[in-house]
């Protein structure tokens, strides 16, 4: 059973950083990779980014590139999504996501993490 | 703003069948594999409905995605109340580089 387990709730100050992180609990860690999606309040899906599970290759979103960092500790199958200069807008619910990349494509989530909510006031 | 669309809401009555459209262009659900997600807000999204047509074994075959062309459609039989939520389409988008949601539809049984 591939479970997807993500950090607690964080409350930043605009302008700072958060790192939220998404523990795996299968083997499958290297064959696949981590995406990492929000969902602002009342808003729709939002994908940010990919990174694989096996050489640290990254996809990002135009949108996020420059203040999202992705990356990945192997030993413990964790990754971890960074987002820097936070805003008011960036508060959401953040969802990581194992999913298969190429070079050329990716293929959307299969299994989910419970979600992290991150605030972001003053 | 996403570049899928679909319609805000669909209902139907418990037992019946609603159909949730997904639409596109030849960047996204014209070249690449379409997929479906359950949502209910703050509760972690669940996968209905992968490469288009296929469906995850635990997902009952009340659920079934199609796509022709640009467009993508999920099909929902048989109506339940657990069934309320937010549906999401989902596909990479070639020209944006980006995987792309769609505006997301939320079911309501009547």
């Amino acid at each position: 059973q591939v479970q997807l387990v993500q950090s607690g709730v964080e409350v930043e100050k605009p302008g700072a950083s958060v790192k939220v992180s998404c523990k795996f609990s299968s083997n499958t860690f290297s064959t696949f990779g981590v995406s990492w999606v929000r969902q602002a309040p009342g808003q729709g899906l939002e994908w940010m980014g990919w990174i694989s599970g096996d050489n640290g290759r990254t996809k990002y979103a135009q949108k996020f590139q420059g203040r999202v960092t992705l990356s990945t500790d192997t030993s413990t199958t964790t990754g971890y999504m960074e987002l820097r200069s936070l805003r008011s807008d960036d508060t959401a619910v953040y969802y990581c996501a194992r999913e298969y990349c190429d070079r050329n494509s990716c293929f959307g989530g299969d299994y989910w993490g419970q979600g992290t909510l991150v605030t972001v006031s003053s | 703003q996403s570049v899928l669309t679909q319609p805000p809401s669909v209902s139907a009555a418990s037992g019946q069948k609603v159909t949730i459209s997904c639409s596109g262009s030849s960047s996204n659900i014209g070249k690449n594999f379409v997929s479906w997600y359950q949502h209910l807000p703050g509760t972690a999204p669940k996968l209905l409905s992968y490469e288009n047509t296929k469906r995850p074994s635990e997902i009952p075959d009340r659920f079934s995605g199609s796509k022709s062309g640009t467009s993508a459609t999920l099909g929902i039989t048989g109506l339940q109340t657990g069934d309320e939520a937010d549906y999401y389409c989902g596909t990479w988008d070639s020209s944006l580089s980006t995987y792309v949601f769609g505006t997301g539809t939320k079911v309501t049984v009547l």
